[in-house]
């Protein structure tokens, strides 16, 4: 089945404590992308990556960090979380080129807590 | 910098009613404009998308939206809705050609009343 796996679905963590949220796609999509989801604010891009070793900001970067080594994979990793980073996270992918570019299929989400 | 406004925090209809669900657009150069949905607890799933071409474009589900430059909207629409369409409805547009950077509205809740 295609899809987008993130784990862990559901992290409750404290101020400081590094800490990584894995994603990983099964249709070798080029492109990835992670979001946040804050109620009023909708959905803010934090990274993008267009391609292995290749990736960008998004709106809101701070705090917040990406590698992109492997085509199936896009860590995210908060290097010393705040409770400002207490979201909903959700990672997407797509094609480049051709007719599916920019259709982002999502995964689950992760729901982070930083007391 | 490109954006997109969804101007209702919430909309409902009655099971059977047409919908639409409004958003504008502020882009330079030519629009890339996307619709999505987010069922409860779920992550958001690709409806349809505004790259060139007919102004009418058809998706997922039944639903369709209607491109209008000179509005500069892209309104979600479908003729007849149903219970199970009751979730959260995103607008997107990507930030530019050349870049695969994207801008979401803020959602707008969509309640179908039995």
């Amino acid at each position: 089945e295609a899809q987008v796996t993130q784990n862990p679905r559901y992290l409750i963590t404290v101020t400081g404590k590094k800490l990584t949220v894995t994603c990983s796609q099964n249709m070798n999509h080029e492109y990835m992308s992670w979001y946040r989801q804050d109620p009023g604010l909708g959905l803010r891009q934090i990274y993008y990556s267009m391609n292995v070793e290749v990736t960008d900001k998004g709106d809101v970067p701070e705090g917040y960090k990406v590698s992109r080594k492997e085509k199936r994979n896009f860590p995210l990793i908060l290097e010393s979380p705040s409770p400002n980073q207490t979201s909903l996270y959700f990672c997407a992918s797509s094609y480049r080129t051709g007719v599916s570019t920019d259709t982002q299929y999502f995964g689950p989400g992760t729901r982070l807590t930083v007391l | 910098a490109q954006s997109v406004a969804q101007p209702e925090d919430q909309v409902n209809v009655a099971e059977g009613n047409p919908l639409t669900v409004k958003c504008t657009y502020s882009v330079s150069g030519n629009p890339y404009l996307f619709w999505y949905v987010q069922y409860p607890n779920r992550g958001l799933q690709f409806l349809l998308k505004y790259i060139t071409g007919d102004n009418l474009v058809k998706g997922s589900y039944g639903f369709e939206a209607e491109f209008n430059k000179s509005q500069t909207s892209f309104h979600l629409k479908k003729p007849s809705a149903l219970v199970s369409d009751s979730a959260l409805y995103f607008c997107a547009v990507r930030d530019g050609e050349g870049t695969y950077k994207y801008i979401f509205g803020t959602g707008t809740r969509l309640k179908v009343l039995a």
